[in-house]
């Protein structure tokens, strides 16, 4: 079993549908990243959490640090937002990586 | 945006030869990391480095080595190059923000292929 698990690991939504992608860990952490990456990109941060919620634009991260859980919330989703979203656990210096969501946003 | 550059972006080489991929950072981060990235498997560790000439292996060390003489440049060498060492190839960077947490760059990776 993965140490930190993903899901869904494909997703496609409707331009305009509220997209949600959760993570489990089972390991201790200090944060937790949400991390970016569009088709043949680089890879981008969006987050990192280690309680409650952060907002930025029409992203939402958050995360239960008791149980081990986090979520991305995409509000109005756009095609832009098409690409691979990857959670990660950030245990000692190191991170630790889940499979990535891959996300499609339809017109 | 963080300064981190990796060169070469694009890399074609044959079975057996030495190749060295450069990571250089302008941010004088401590951290530095290698991971590589398949089909599958996601983003997994090669190696990373804590300091100048501090290095430790990752999850998937093996037939490969690092150096890292200063603090803006981390090294990754493929001694032998093999089929299985196809892949992208990802530096990062680790810097600090507020207190005690540490924000991740990564570079814009590195295609290489081993024939």
């Amino acid at each position: 079993k993965n140490e930190v698990e993903q899901s869904p690991q494909n997703l496609t939504a409707q331009e305009g549908e509220f997209i949600t992608i959760n993570c489990s860990y089972s390991v201790g952490i200090s944060a937790l990243h949400w991390l970016q990456q569009h088709p043949g990109g680089g890879i981008v941060s969006l987050f990192m959490l280690s309680s409650g919620k952060k907002k930025h634009g029409r992203l939402i991260a958050t995360i239960n640090i008791q149980e081990k859980h986090s979520s991305l919330h995409i509000t109005a989703s756009h095609p832009r937002d098409s690409a691979v979203y990857i959670c990660a656990a950030h245990q000692g210096g190191k991170l630790i990586f889940g499979q990535g969501t891959e996300l499609s946003v339809k017109p | 945006d963080a300064g981190i550059t990796q060169s070469p972006r694009h890399k074609v080489t044959e079975t057996g030869t030495p190749v060295t991929l450069r990571c250089h950072q302008t941010e004088n981060h401590r951290y530095m990391y290698w991971y590589r990235q398949d089909p599958g498997h996601g983003l997994r560790l090669i190696h990373y480095s804590y300091g100048v000439k501090d290095t430790d292996k990752g999850e998937v060390s093996d037939g490969y080595s690092v150096s890292r003489s200063k603090t803006e440049d981390f090294l990754l060498t493929l001694e032998s190059a093999t089929s299985s060492q196809t892949s992208v190839y990802f530096c990062a960077i680790s810097g600090p923000v507020g207190t005690g947490f540490y924000e991740q760059y990564f570079g814009p990776g590195t295609r290489l292929t081993v024939t």
